[in-house]
């Protein structure tokens, strides 16, 4: 089955630093990405959905200047948490997309940390 | 926004029980229901992928069902055994926004 790597696996990082997760799919390429997070005891909730060449559309809620998502391949999406603070912290986990019917691949996750 | 919903919130059965629950979508703007199993802190794994009224899957224990008129799907477990917990999610695509899940917990 299709592959999706993400990095780092997990971060600790200082409040006010910013912090890079990366998303790939391995063997295969993929114009739309998914990011997600999962708050404490809850599912996983879209944070945006991220395209290859073009802006990430967000969902409702979620501050495009504080998640900067960047996919600038076919095999790549970057999540970067801008000025992080502890209420960041959380699991944040990828999927690309795959070409039936939006099968979904997802990375393993990234577990953040911010003291 | 297609706003999916499952339900029960969490469930806790015998191990060897049968068990099953319901994810609801607005029928309209359907494009293809997903069904993951998901272990906290991994990733999710796909169970089914569905797009047609009436179509049923099946794989081991595990089956579901699709009612896309009436907007609903059935995941069935056969025969729980402790392995199966987990929280199962669903979505209805195209944008993929999960429903809360049902947890769901098979005691020994």
């Amino acid at each position: 089955g299709a592959v999706v790597s993400q990095h780092p696996s997990w971060v600790i990082c200082k409040s006010g630093t910013s912090v890079k997760i990366e998303c790939r799919s391995l063997d295969f390429q993929a114009t739309t990405m998914f990011w997600y997070r999962q708050f404490p005891k809850q599912s996983l909730m879209l944070m945006a959905t991220s395209n290859e060449g073009s802006k990430a559309t967000y969902e409702q809620g979620v501050e495009k200047d504080k998640f900067l998502i960047n996919h600038a391949s076919l095999t790549l999406s970057t999540l970067t948490v801008t000025s992080a603070h502890p209420e960041d912290s959380s699991f944040y986990i990828c999927s690309a997309g795959g070409t039936t019917y939006n099968e979904q691949f997802f990375g393993p996750g990234t577990r953040l940390t911010v003291l | 926004i297609l706003n999916v919903e499952q339900s029960p919130q969490s469930l806790h059965v015998q191990e060897g029980d049968s068990t099953n629950f319901t994810c609801s979508f607005p029928s309209s703007n359907f494009y293809a229901l997903h069904w993951y199993r998901w272990e906290t802190a991994k990733s999710p794994e796909a169970l089914f992928v569905m797009t047609l009224n009436g179509d049923e899957k099946k794989k081991g224990r595990i089956s579901a069902t699709l009612n896309t008129k009436e907007g609903y799907s059935y995941l069935y477990i056969k025969g729980s055994q402790p392995e199966d917990s987990a929280t199962y999610l669903c979505t209805a695509g195209p944008g993929m926004r999960f429903g809360a899940g049902t947890r769901l917990t098979v005691k020994p």
